[in-house]
C-alpha cells in the first residue's frame, strides 16, 4: 500500500497566519492527490482535488502544489473557520490511503 | 444540491452483522462510483471500499474484505454497505461519499456518517 506522510501532525497558529501543511507518498502517485478538511463532528470536505485544483466554492486562500511524491497544501491567511484537521490522500492505486492528518488550532 | 444521509448505525456485538444505507440527492445518482469511509474514535480516515457507477465493480481494503459488502440500489438512489463478522476494531463513523467519476477518481461530496460500535 502507498503510505502517505504529512507533517507536521499537529499546528498552533492566530488568524490570519499563513499556514503551510506538506504530504510525502512512499512513491509516486502522480498528481492523484487530494486535500480535505474536517471540522470536529462533521463530515471531510475537499478542498483541493488533482494536487492544485480547488474544488467550486472553496475560498481563494487555499492553494496546493505537487507531483509525483511531493505535496503541500497552503492556507494564506488562517480563518476562524480554518480552525480544524486537514488530510491528504492517494487515489491513483487502491486501496486509497489517507495522511495520518493535521490537527491546526488557535495559538 | 449533493446530499448523502447515512443511517442504519448503531450497537452490536462482536461476530454480528449490520446494514448500512445512504440516502443520495441533488445529483443523479447512477452516474457516479460511490464510497464508503470510516474513521476509529479519535482518528484518521480511512476507505473501506468502492462500487462503480453501474453495480459492476468494487473494491475494498484488505481489513473488511470477505467480511463487508458494498452494493447499491440505483433505482432507489440508495448505497449500502453491510458489515458482517464484526470486530471491535470495526467501531468506527462511517462515511458514505460520491466519486468524481463513474470508477474512482476523487471523492468530492460526503456525509455526516453514521456510528458504528462494536462491542459485547
Amino acid at each position: 500500500d502507498i503510505q502517505m506522510t504529512q507533517s507536521p501532525s499537529s499546528l498552533s497558529a492566530s488568524v490570519g497566519d499563513r499556514v503551510t501543511i506538506t504530504c510525502r507518498a512512499s512513491q509516486s502517485v502522480n498528481n492523484y492527490v487530494h486535500w480535505c478538511r474536517q471540522k470536529p463532528g462533521r463530515g471531510p470536505e475537499l478542498l483541493i482535488y488533482a494536487a492544485s485544483t480547488l474544488q467550486s466554492g472553496v475560498p481563494s486562500r487555499f492553494s496546493a502544489s505537487g507531483s509525483g511524491t511531493d505535496f503541500t497544501l497552503t492556507i494564506s491567511s488562517l480563518q476562524p473557520e480554518d480552525f480544524a484537521t486537514y488530510y491528504c490522500q492517494q487515489s491513483l492505486f487502491f486501496p486509497w490511503t489517507f495522511g495520518q492528518g493535521t490537527k491546526v488550532d488557535i495559538k | 444540491q449533493v446530499r448523502l444521509v447515512e443511517s442504519g448505525g448503531g450497537v452490536v456485538q462482536p461476530g454480528r452483522s449490520l446494514r448500512l444505507s445512504c440516502a443520495a440527492s441533488g445529483f443523479g445518482f447512477s452516474q457516479y462510483g460511490m464510497h464508503w469511509f470510516r474513521q476509529a474514535p479519535g482518528k484518521g480516515l480511512e476507505w473501506v471500499a468502492i462500487i462503480w457507477f453501474d453495480g459492476s465493480k468494487s473494491k475494498y481494503a484488505d481489513s473488511v474484505k470477505g467480511r463487508f459488502t458494498i452494493s447499491r440500489d440505483n433505482s432507489e438512489d440508495t448505497l449500502y454497505l453491510q458489515l458482517s463478522s464484526l470486530r471491535v476494531d470495526d467501531t468506527a463513523i462511517y462515511y458514505c461519499a460520491r466519486d468524481r467519476k463513474g470508477y474512482g477518481y476523487y471523492a468530492d461530496y460526503w456525509g455526516q456518517g453514521t456510528l458504528v460500535t462494536v462491542s459485547s
